[in-house]
């Protein structure tokens, strides 16, 4: 119940395609979504985050798709840079607290 | 310059040894995360406080202490007890009630031989 599934583990894309990182949960009580980026040896750092009640949200190249009804909501990445390679985490959480999916290894090729 | 420190950036310790990995944040939030990643898995919480003097044991604090006398300090140890200590670990902080966004350091890795 308390898991976030994260899909897929790893992610190849040309420069300039649109790669999509999926995430589902099964609790109702999770009340915020965020997208954390990592780069190799660094801390992760917010990208952005969705509400429950708000079925997509854009920043700048990034944007959230939230299904409530499938609980699922998926990351995407427009005129992808070999810059954004990094690793994609998803959370949700419940009382203050995160619970993370597994990552996904994005690599974009010039 | 605001942030999260976290030190050593790498730590090499003997097994059976005791280690206490730092995390000073001068950003005044009020709640301070310990998390730790291995590859492949998401970041999993070990403590967490959100208030001096107060912390909470996260999924896996089991082989790990911490302490909170200090808003801006928020130090981890991990003990002996702890059957597979070799890992990232990564500190977090947020503002407080009703804001949402944790900020990270930037990890100690943590070798143990």
């Amino acid at each position: 119940q308390q898991q976030v599934k994260q899909s897929p583990q790893s992610l190849i894309v040309q420069k300039g395609g649109i790669p999509i990182i999926n995430c589902a949960y099964e609790n109702t009580a999770f009340d915020y979504f965020p997208w954390y980026q990592q780069f190799p040896g660094k801390g992760p750092a917010l990208l952005i985050a969705i509400r429950p009640d708000v079925s997509e949200k854009k920043e700048g190249r990034f944007t959230i798709s939230f299904n409530k009804s499938a609980k699922q909501f998926s990351l995407h990445i427009m005129d992808s840079q070999p810059g954004d390679s990094a690793t994609y985490f998803c959370a949700a959480r419940v009382n203050y607290q995160l619970i993370w999916g597994a990552g996904t290894k994005l690599i974009i090729k010039p | 310059d605001g942030g999260i420190t976290q030190s050593p950036k790498y730590l090499f310790r003997k097994e059976g040894q005791n280690v206490t990995l730092s995390c000073e944040q001068n950003l005044n939030h009020d709640a301070m995360y310990w998390y730790r990643q291995d590859p492949g898995q998401g970041l999993r919480l070990i403590y967490y406080s959100q208030i001096v003097n107060d912390f909470q044991k996260g999924d896996i604090a089991e082989g790990y202490s911490v302490s909170r006398e200090k808003k801006e300090s928020f130090p981890l140890t991990v003990t002996s007890a702890q059957k597979n200590p070799t890992a990232f670990y990564l500190c977090a902080s947020r503002v407080g009630p009703g804001y949402n966004e944790q900020f990270f350091g930037p990890g100690t890795r943590l070798t143990v031989l």
